[in-house]
């Protein structure tokens, strides 16, 4: 089947770093992606979402961009923290797909060292 | 703010009982999901409902039930927990397709 998969698992560093966080999709029907966060013990926080319609979205100190042709997601955080520490998760819909079902990939931690 | 809540943090149950995780959402969404997480798998939906009294299912509903008898709650049943059911279970709302779920914080049950 289809799935939403990570390129790299962790990710390491510096505080005041910019981070690159990586996903590749598989779906070509895929139409609606989100950037999850989730800290140690609590439930996925929303950070950003982005339609195919688009290539860049920016919200703050994040920035998303999609690459249809090669079927990539990044997510990019400016000037990163320790508050930034945590699981992302990338999330895809399809148009195919009925009632807001999400599909996520495996995860990438973002440790940030201060 | 949208709340989702889950009514048990923590939970440990024996193999072989019944156990309901519930989950109340109180922005009137349409649909309702229930995930495990597990670590190195992500999310993996269980279970959704698009609706009162419906429900779908989702990528791994083997072993699990889903009860939607109110438009704010959703319940997940384990009709026999079994050790293999030890996971987070998260519960998510959203209004509409192709939109943001939000999520609760999660239930962490070990079943023993």
């Amino acid at each position: 089947g289809e799935s939403v998969g990570l390129h790299l698992p962790t990710l390491s560093v510096q505080e005041g770093d910019n981070s690159i966080i990586n996903c590749a999709y598989s779906n070509s029907a895929s139409d609606y992606f989100i950037w999850y966060k989730q800290e140690s013990g609590k439930g996925p926080q929303f950070i950003i979402d982005i339609r195919s319609n688009m290539d860049k979205r920016q919200g703050q100190r994040v920035t998303v961009l999609l690459n249809k042709t090669v079927k990539h997601l990044s997510l990019q955080i400016a000037a990163t923290q320790p508050g930034d520490s945590a699981v992302y998760f990338c999330a895809e819909n399809s148009k195919g797909t009925s009632y807001g079902k999400l599909t996520f990939g495996q995860g990438t931690i973002l440790t940030v060292h201060p | 703010d949208v709340k989702v809540t889950q009514s048990s943090r923590y939970l440990v149950k024996r193999t072989g009982e019944k156990v309901f995780l519930e989950c109340v959402q109180d922005m009137d969404h349409e649909n309702m999901f229930w995930y495990r997480q597990d670590p190195g798998l992500g999310l993996r939906l269980i279970y959704f409902s698009y609706d009162v009294k419906m429900k779908e299912k989702g990528d791994i509903p083997e072993g699990y039930s889903v009860s939607r008898e109110k438009k704010e709650r959703f319940s997940l049943i384990l009709e026999s927990a079994s050790t293999n059911q030890t996971s987070m279970y998260l519960c998510a709302s959203s209004p509409l397709m192709n939109t943001e779920a939000f999520f609760g914080q999660g239930t962490r049950l070990t079943v023993v």
